[in-house]
């Protein structure tokens, strides 16, 4: 089945410990992004990637970073967590940024 | 800097009723795209537009795309409440990979 996977679904943790949420596509896309959702905000672009080795900064990249080894993987890691990185946090892929993407089922973070 | 703005933000009518949802910006953009989302999951693709001036019809739901790619719209006719839910657009502007999307508009539709 045609999918995005994002672990963990949920993860509370506390301020300043370094932690990395997983997403993986079986898709064989090329654009991988990262977005994170707040009320009253909308789905924000963290980070972008063409292909592998290929990153770009989204809108609100601070505090995050990314990376691209394998075509299928893009993990988001963030260094040291704060509390104004709360948010509901999507991956999505698609063949191009002209085409549909498709979204992971989400990741719920809180940072106390 | 919020390029794509959408109006109405809340939007709750009667079962069988019409309505329109816009998606304006001062970017023209490549293509525009429409998503759904339910509380809880990730959005999913309505429909894409890409040449402007373009109609797309899917079933009861009716889009536009500007024809400067500045603006689109959806048309809901004679909605249900199967039609509830948080509807986005979404594209790229000319010339950049970013992706941007819209305020949103929460619909609901009561039976």
């Amino acid at each position: 089945e045609a999918q995005v996977t994002q672990n963990p679904r949920y993860l509370i943790t506390v301020t300043g410990k370094k932690l990395t949420v997983t997403c993986s596509q079986n898709m064989n896309h090329e654009y991988m992004s990262w977005y994170r959702q707040d009320p009253g905000l909308g789905l924000r672009q963290i980070y972008y990637s063409m292909n592998v080795e290929v990153t770009d900064k989204g809108d609100v990249p601070e505090g995050y970073k990314v990376s691209r080894k394998e075509k299928r993987n893009f993990p988001l890691i963030l260094e040291s967590p704060s509390p104004n990185q709360t948010s509901l946090y999507f991956c999505a892929s698609s063949i191009h940024t002209r085409n549909e993407q498709f979204f992971g089922p989400g990741t719920r973070l809180t940072v106390l | 800097t919020q390029l794509l703005e959408q109006s109405p933000q809340f939007l709750s009518i009667q079962e069988g009723e019409n309505l329109t949802v816009y998606c304006n910006s001062s970017s023209v953009f490549s293509s525009l795209q429409w998503y759904r989302q339910e509380p809880g999951e990730g959005p999913v693709l309505l429909v894409t537009v890409v040449t402007g001036g373009e109609v797309k019809k899917l079933k009861r739901l009716t889009f536009q795309f500007g024809d400067a790619r500045k603006d689109s719209s959806l048309h809901i006719t004679a909605a249900q409440p199967g039609d509830t839910g948080l509807y986005l657009c979404a594209g790229t502007t000319s010339g950049t990979y970013k992706y941007i999307f819209g305020t949103g508009t929460r619909l609901k539709v009561l039976a």
